[in-house]
C-alpha cells in the first residue's frame, strides 16, 4: 500500500499546453503540500492545504492552481506551460500542520519542451 | 529564508565518519533532516525541535543549538546505504512552512 501516491510519474509537453498532476494520501493525514524540486535539487515549497484549507502559497505564479476536493487528495493544475516549469514535484503529506515528519510521494518529472 | 548546508559534498570510505551542518539566519522552531537517493522522494530522517535535544537514527544523529540557530548532523561509523543526498529543513513557526537547503551530497565508497 503506497502512502503517498502521485499520477503520472512522467509528464512530457510542450510549452503552452495545460497538464494536471494527481497526488492522494491514505495515512489519514490533515495536511499535504506541493515542494518542486528543480534541476540543481533545491527543494522549495510551493503550496501547503490543511483539510483543504490553504495555508502557505508560496510565490509561485497564477498559472499554478492547487485544489484539494477532500483531505486525501491535493492536486496542482499548471496553465500555460513554459520551460523554466521542468522539474520533479513532489507531493507530500503530514499528520497535523507544523512539525510533523513529511511522508513525500515518488515525485512526478516534468519536462516542458 | 532558506538554511545554509555544508559541506556541499562529501566523500568517505565505509566506517568513516562525517558531520553536515545547517544554519540559519532566523531563530529555529524546529529542524528537520531527510535523505533522498538518485531518482527517488526524500526520506524523513529525525526532527529536532528547540531545547538543544541529540537525536538518533541508527548511527546517523544530530543535534540542534538554539541559540546559534545551527543544527548538526553526525554520520558515524558510514555504511554504503548512507549514500544520498541530505537535506535539513527548517521551520521558523509551527505554520509548517519547512524551507529546505540545498542538500549535501554524501557518496560512501567501499
Amino acid at each position: 500500500d503506497t502512502a503517498v501516491s502521485q499520477t503520472p510519474k512522467y509528464l512530457v509537453t510542450q510549452m503552452g499546453n495545460d497538464k494536471s498532476i494527481k497526488c492522494e494520501q491514505n495515512l489519514g493525514h490533515d495536511t499535504m503540500y506541493w515542494y518542486k524540486q528543480d534541476s540543481k535539487k533545491f527543494l522549495k515549497i510551493m503550496f501547503s492545504y490543511n483539510n483543504k484549507e490553504l495555508i502557505i502559497n508560496e510565490t509561485v505564479p497564477n498559472r499554478f492552481s492547487p485544489k484539494s476536493p477532500d483531505k486525501a487528495h491535493l492536486n496542482l493544475h499548471i496553465n500555460s506551460l513554459e520551460l523554466g516549469d521542468s522539474a520533479v514535484y513532489f507531493c507530500a503529506s503530514s499528520q497535523g500542520q507544523g512539525v510533523g515528519k513529511l511522508f513525500f510521494g515518488s515525485g512526478t518529472q516534468l519536462s516542458v519542451l | 529564508q532558506q538554511p545554509v548546508q555544508s559541506p556541499q559534498a562529501v566523500i568517505l570510505r565505509e566506517g568513516e565518519d562525517a558531520v553536515i551542518n545547517c544554519s540559519s539566519s532566523k531563530a529555529l522552531y524546529s529542524v528537520h533532516w531527510y535523505r533522498q537517493k538518485h531518482g527517488e522522494a526524500p526520506v524523513f530522517l529525525m526532527i529536532l525541535l528547540k531545547g538543544g535535544e541529540q537525536k538518533g537514527h541508527d548511527k546517523i544523529s544530530a543535534s540542534f543549538n538554539e541559540k546559534k540557530q545551527q543544527s548538526s548532523l553526525y554520520l558515524t561509523a558510514s555504511q554504503l546505504s548512507y549514500s544520498g543526498t541530505y537535506f535539513c529543513g527548517t521551520e521558523t513557526d509551527s505554520w509548517g512552512k519547512l524551507q529546505f537547503g540545498a542538500g549535501t551530497q554524501v557518496v560512501v565508497t567501499p
